[in-house]
């Protein structure tokens, strides 16, 4: 499969604990994004990558969030002390840098329950 | 980037023409239409893009009104797969994923 692969595809924590997401981008792509969709919503963006260089962290949901990518490849969404709010699928996606013909490609997401 | 707005559901019969319309009155000379799609379960999908002239690909075509001020995406023979909710997004620049606004979208419903 060369597609973005995520991992896990399903999370059951207790509140307050951390938890850490994996994303593997499709493989030449240089770009790596980070969304958030809560249920009944669209997807909300949350950060992105070029190569390990994260050029957007402000929208971030709060400092318990944060994220990494720290050889350009894979990317890790860590969220710290986990709320019930944050019960959401965790989506990825990545692309080539912009330009002509640079769609972003999605993962099918990391659902995480807190409970 | 522009606000966009969509209807909540449509319905259609498999084997039509599906036609999606999108209002994006506040567009801005460089920003471009972006339609991505969702299915139950899985990350969304991405469609298809323009600036101004009509565009087509192995998916959809996508109108584009003269002023910009609206859009249509087409599905040209729908079938029972492309029941999904359908997301029109403006943003500046072509390519990537960076700070897509996705909105609530329209749930399209492909009847048998």
């Amino acid at each position: 499969d060369t597609g973005v692969s995520q991992d896990p595809r399903h999370k059951i924590t207790k509140r307050g604990q951390n938890v850490t997401f994996r994303c593997d981008p499709i493989s030449e792509h240089n770009r790596l994004y980070w969304y958030r969709q809560t249920l009944g919503q669209g997807p909300e963006f949350l950060t992105y990558f070029q190569n390990e260089a994260q050029l957007e962290k402000s929208r971030l949901l709060s400092d318990r969030f944060s994220a990494e990518r720290p050889k350009g490849s894979f990317s890790t969404l860590e969220i710290q002390r986990t709320e019930q709010g944050d019960s959401a699928m965790y989506l990825c996606a990545s692309s080539l840098a912009s330009g002509w013909g640079t769609e972003a490609f999605f993962g099918q997401g990391t659902r995480l329950t807190v409970v | 980037d522009a606000k966009t707005t969509q209807p909540p559901s449509m319905d259609c019969a498999e084997g039509r023409a599906a036609n999606l319309p999108c209002n994006h009155s506040t567009i801005s000379g460089n920003e471009y239409v972006y339609w991505y799609r969702q299915i139950h379960s899985q990350g969304p999908q991405y469609i298809i893009h323009g600036l101004k002239n009509n565009e087509t690909n192995e998916m959809a075509s996508l109108i584009i009104t003269e002023d910009r001020k609206s859009s249509t995406l087409i599905l040209p023979h729908a079938t029972l797969r492309d029941t999904a909710v359908y997301y029109c997004i403006v943003r500046v620049g072509g390519g990537g994923a960076d700070g897509l606004t996705f909105g609530k979208g329209t749930h399209l419903i492909i009847q048998p």
